[in-house]
This record gives C-alpha cells, structure tokens and sequence, in this order.
C-alpha cells in the first residue's frame, strides 16, 4: 500500500531554470509533508516541509506547494544549480509514521 | 557533534547467518527508525521505536528484530530469514511531533548477501 507516490522516477532540467518536482499522497491523515535531498551512499536530509494546514511554503531557492483537494504536493526550485543533482523524497507523516515516496533522480545540466 | 552514526558502512552476510547493524544517536531524540532502501525504490520502514522498552513494526518487518534497551541506541539485526540480496539500510531519528519533526539521518549501511 503505496500512500506517498512520486511517478517521475527522473528529472532533467537546464542550470538556471527552473525544477518541479511532484509528490501524490492518499492518506488524507497527513499532517506535514516534507522533502529530503539525498546523494549516493548517504543518508538522506532534509529540506523543506509544509504543513497540512498550509498551501505553500518558501525557503530561498526551494518552495513547496500543497494542494490538499488534490491530495498533491511539489517542490519547485528556482533557479536550479547543477549542485541541486540528487535524489529527492517526498515523505508524509502521521504523528510518528513518516512514508516515503520512491524519489525522482533530478540532474541540472551546466 | 550531534548526530546519527550508523557502522560498519559496508557489510556482507553469509546465507544463513544473523548480522546487527548498529546505531547510535546523540541528538537526545526520542523516536529512532529503521528504513530500508532497495535498487530504485524509495525509502520503506522495517521497524520505529518512539520511547525506550517500546517498538513497532513498519511495512518490511519480516525477517528483521530490533531492541530498544536504551535511548540513543536502536541496533537492527538482519536474520536469516531475510532473502534480500542488498540493500542500504539507513537509520534515523526524530524529535518529538510537536512541529515537523522531521528525521535525521545517519549515512547508512550497505548489507550485501553472498
């Protein structure tokens, strides 16, 4: 039972424009949402999460968007620098329950 | 500094044979979780724990046992019952869910079965 689902398994996009990634959930019980980062054989980290009493948040370069009716949240990041090339996570938590989607590789070409 | 150390890094496990990945934190957080993390599949709990004594299954439990003796330590055995071949196995560890509560990692461990 899949609750937290990312369908683009890669993304691609120039230095300097900008990246969306997309986060579908179906747990209507979520009450943050929250991004990580993470590079080959390290631990994930976070980056950004949002509230589920919210519809968007800004950190710098990254904001996340959350539109509950649609049970759809994304991150866009804006401009995109080739250090941004890494595996990204979407993950919903329930009070101690935290799930994961299966990320979406982004690669920001120079 | 404060953080999630995970050893040994690499390991590698025999079939039949039970090995324990260890974890230990010294960010005083409460809850620890374990996560496994196979080829081009997100991240799928095996198993949390939100006080010390006390710990629950994820959705991979099966073929894996943990113990919750103390607060800054949630070591992970992997028995031989567990037929995944590798996999990178990351701990993690969260305050209390008063805000975001979001988790921090440690760098993982990667278990290879031979």
């Amino acid at each position: 039972d899949q609750q937290v689902k990312q369908n683009s398994p890669s993304l691609s996009v120039q230095e300097g424009r900008i990246s969306i990634l997309n986060c579908d959930y179906t747990n209507s019980m979520f009450d943050y949402f929250l991004w990580y980062k993470k590079y080959p054989a390290e631990g994930p980290t976070f980056l950004i999460s949002i509230s589920s009493i919210k519809d968007k948040n800004e950190d710098g370069r990254f904001t996340v968007f959350l539109n509950k009716s649609a049970k759809h949240l994304s991150l866009h990041i804006v401009p995109s620098q080739p250090g941004d090339s890494a595996v990204y996570f979407c993950a919903a938590r329930n009070n101690n329950d935290m799930r994961f989607g299966a990320g979406t590789r982004l690669t920001v070409k120079p | 500094d404060g953080g999630i150390t995970q050893s040994p890094k690499y390991l590698f496990r025999k079939e039949g044979q039970n090995v324990t990945l260890s974890c230990e934190q010294n960010l005083n957080h409460d809850a620890m979780y374990w996560y496994r993390q196979d080829p081009g599949q997100g991240l799928r709990l095996i198993y949390y724990s939100q006080i010390v004594n006390d710990f629950q299954k994820g959705d991979i439990a099966e073929g894996y046992s943990v113990s919750r003796e103390k607060k800054e330590s949630f070591p992970l055995t992997v028995t031989s019952a567990q037929k995944t071949p590798t996999a990178f196995y990351l701990c993690a560890s969260s305050r209390p869910v008063v805000n975001t509560g979001e988790l921090f990692f440690g760098e993982g461990s990667r278990l290879t079965v031979l």
